[in-house]
């Protein structure tokens, strides 16, 4: 069964430093999302993307937040600057069309900023 | 932002029996529903969803129904299995799934 793969799956950098996590959406999707998980909080929508650009994004996404669609399989996030508020469960989803479809998530990335 | 809520942090329920899960919404766009499923150092795993012009939807062991005028849907799960013992999310969405707005979340453990 296709999947959403996320690379790593644990993160570890110092304050300050940039990061980049990394997917690969399932191959015939065409929509692209992140989502981060703070410990012990929701699931909260980052940022979605379509046709290499963004297409909705939320507060949570500022100038330190980048996405990316570098070659035709990986789909990044970029922080530059990271800060300890940004340690959390990072995931990944993808979906085939935007109207009343399900998102598959990967298996997550954990980011620890110390 | 609480325009998702599941009220009950945790639900215990015996093997065989029905589980029923409930999530209310205060957002009346909202226009598309699901229910996604957690286990420990995984991603939510999609289980069923339901559209806005319909009440009720099935797959297999899981339904789930959706009442409008309360703002609430329900997931009954028949019958509980062991391997349902995970957390359940359930989400909402304007227009598709362009950006899903996930409910706190409910551990269910099935106990044998």
């Amino acid at each position: 069964e296709p999947e959403v793969t996320q690379t790593p799956s644990h993160q570890v950098t110092q304050m300050g430093q940039e990061v980049i996590l990394r997917c690969v959406p399932i191959s015939n999707h065409l929509y692209f999302y992140w989502y981060r998980q703070i410990l012990g909080q929701k699931v909260e929508f980052l940022v979605s993307f379509y046709n290499n650009e963004i297409s909705e994004k939320s507060e949570i996404f500022d100038d330190q937040f980048s996405v990316e669609r570098p070659d035709g399989s990986n789909f990044t996030l970029k922080i530059r600057s990271t800060k300890l508020e940004d340690s959390a469960m990072y995931f990944c989803a993808s979906s085939l069309d935007r109207g009343n479809a399900e998102a598959f998530f990967g298996q997550g990335t954990r980011l620890t900023v110390v | 932002d609480q325009q998702v809520k599941q009220n009950s942090p945790s639900l215990s329920v015996q093997e065989g029996r029905i589980s029923i899960l409930n999530c209310d919404y205060t957002n009346s766009m909202f226009d598309y529903f699901l229910w996604y499923k957690k286990y420990p150092a995984e991603g939510p795993t999609f289980l069923i969803s339901i559209s806005s012009i319909k009440d009720k939807n099935e797959d297999g062991r899981f339904t789930v129904f959706l009442n409008k005028s309360a703002k609430h849907l329900s997931l009954h799960i028949v019958p509980s299995q062991p391997g349902d013992s995970a957390v359940y999310f359930c989400a909402a969405s304007v227009g598709g799934a362009q950006k899903l707005v996930f409910g706190q979340g409910t551990r269910l453990t099935i106990n044998p």
